[in-house]
């Protein structure tokens, strides 16, 4: 079982749709999450922080649901520029590094 | 801040050459990256340095591949010799262990093993 896990899709949406990705990770004593952005042959990006309270930037919203191990990603209202790859990322308890999801890819269609 | 800086943005060789990649992490962050991403295997952490030190290697997938970080700005990745399955492309990244570790990408190094 991989460490971080999503549902790679793809999502394909019309414009104004709400989409919704969820994420499991594994290790439950991991510190930090976060979703990444990456468009096609760029690099990923961070798009937001995951906090245990739920947080909002424009039309996203993260959660994080420890008792269940997930972490979800709304989008609301969609643009055609949201068209990407979204990438969960886990951090490790005590170490520096971070696990990706392999990505849930979203194509917006007008 | 130019962010981080990787080289180069393509190479193509062919099977046997020695490869190197070159970044250049976000001044003051003491953190340092490799990852690698592919179709297959999507981004796989190859290893990761703290202070120009190596603190976990175990994700280089073999001998073949050597990374080093001589100083706080400047650090390779090389791969000697190439093989095909090594075509993939190659991202840099750094934090700066504020906490919540966040990374900035590079731009990555589009490697293709002929």
């Amino acid at each position: 079982r991989k460490e971080v896990e999503q549902d790679p899709g793809p999502f394909n949406v019309p414009e104004g749709a709400t989409v919704a990705f969820n994420c499991t990770y594994s290790n439950s004593a991991s510190q930090s999450f976060f979703w990444y952005r990456q468009d096609c042959r760029k690099e990923p990006k961070l798009l937001m922080s995951v906090y245990s309270s739920g947080n909002e930037d424009g039309r996203f919203t993260a959660q994080l649901n420890r008792a269940s191990q997930y972490i979800s990603l709304l989008i609301r209202d969609s643009k055609l520029s949201d068209s990407a790859t979204y990438l969960c990322v886990v951090n490790h308890p005590n170490a520096g590094k971070s696990t990706f999801g392999d990505g849930t890819t979203l194509t917006v269609k007008p | 801040d130019a962010g981080v800086i990787q080289s180069p943005r393509h190479e193509v060789t062919e099977m046997g050459q020695e490869v190197t990649l070159r970044c250049k992490p976000i001044s003051g962050h003491n953190s340092l990256f490799w990852y690698r991403q592919t179709m297959m295997r999507g981004l796989e952490l190859l290893i990761y340095f703290n202070n120009n030190v190596p603190i976990d290697d175990s994700g280089m997938p073999e001998d073949r591949f050597s990374a080093k970080m001589p100083n706080a700005s400047f650090s390779t990745l090389k791969i000697q010799p190439s093989e095909p399955r090594d075509s993939a492309v190659y991202f840099c990244a750094s934090s700066d262990n504020s906490g919540a570790n966040v990374l900035t990408f590079g731009a990555g190094s589009r490697l293709t093993v002929l």
